[in-house]
């Protein structure tokens, strides 16, 4: 049982490119989110699902684009990135049932955009 | 949205004191309070929650203790030890109805000073 998962775990992207980062849970979790921390700063809430299909904008989701195809993933991308993106990524997921919000974060992508 | 603010950033304490954060939310429907601690490098960890039909939790050296009415909840740690050096994030849930969604702090470090 891995829990929840991130790949990559670093990656340096020059300003413009695109790319995919992938969070795997095997818990069977219905809800998955994404989350950038700063340094020195919380957790911002970037997207997030509620279930296979389906996804909605948090906190911070200009420049982001997310799909949750399988109910065990749920991909970030960046289309264009851009150095304000440089951050580190956590992917975390919760069960749906009553009195069972723990999220459970994955071990984070460190993201350099140059 | 929700808006969590926390206090205070830094915390510096003799090994064997007490440490004490406070944090605050604006949306009085939110009904789940979890506190995580996040080593340096390391991934967000829950370490306690409340439910907003509970006044206090403890577990072990750490307490919550949460105030509905005035809308803030503080982490209390007792004889604090070198390992309880971290950085401590606090966070607010309006809970199934908003998919879990968190919202954060910005989070308090603590040094132990042994």
């Amino acid at each position: 049982n891995a829990g929840v998962t991130q790949t990559p775990k670093f990656r340096v992207l020059k300003t413009g490119q695109s790319m995919t980062l992938l969070c795997a849970q095997d818990m069977n979790h219905e809800y998955m989110y994404w989350y950038r921390q700063d340094p020195g700063m919380g957790l911002r809430l970037i997207h997030y699902s509620v279930g296979e299909g389906t996804t909605a904008k948090g906190e911070v989701p200009d420049g982001y684009n997310v799909s949750r195809l399988k109910k065990q993933n749920f991909l970030l991308g960046l289309e264009s990135a851009a150095p304000s993106q440089t951050s580190v990524y956590f992917c975390a997921s919760s069960s749906h049932g009553g009195g069972s919000e723990t999220q459970y974060f994955g071990p984070g992508t460190r993201l350099l955009v140059l | 949205g929700e808006n969590v603010e926390q206090h205070p950033s830094t915390l510096s304490v003799q090994e064997g004191d007490s440490a004490v954060i406070k944090c605050t939310y604006s949306d009085s429907a939110s009904n789940y309070f979890p506190w995580y601690k996040q080593e340096l490098g390391k991934r967000p960890q829950l370490i306690i929650d409340i439910r907003s039909n509970v006044g206090e939790k403890k577990d072990q050296r750490i307490a919550v203790t949460l105030n509905k009415t005035a809308k803030h909840f503080s982490l209390h740690i007792t004889e604090t030890q070198p390992e309880d050096s971290a950085v401590y994030f606090c966070a607010a849930s309006i809970g199934k109805a908003a998919g879990n969604k968190l919202t954060f702090g910005g989070g308090t470090r603590v040094l132990v000073k042994p």
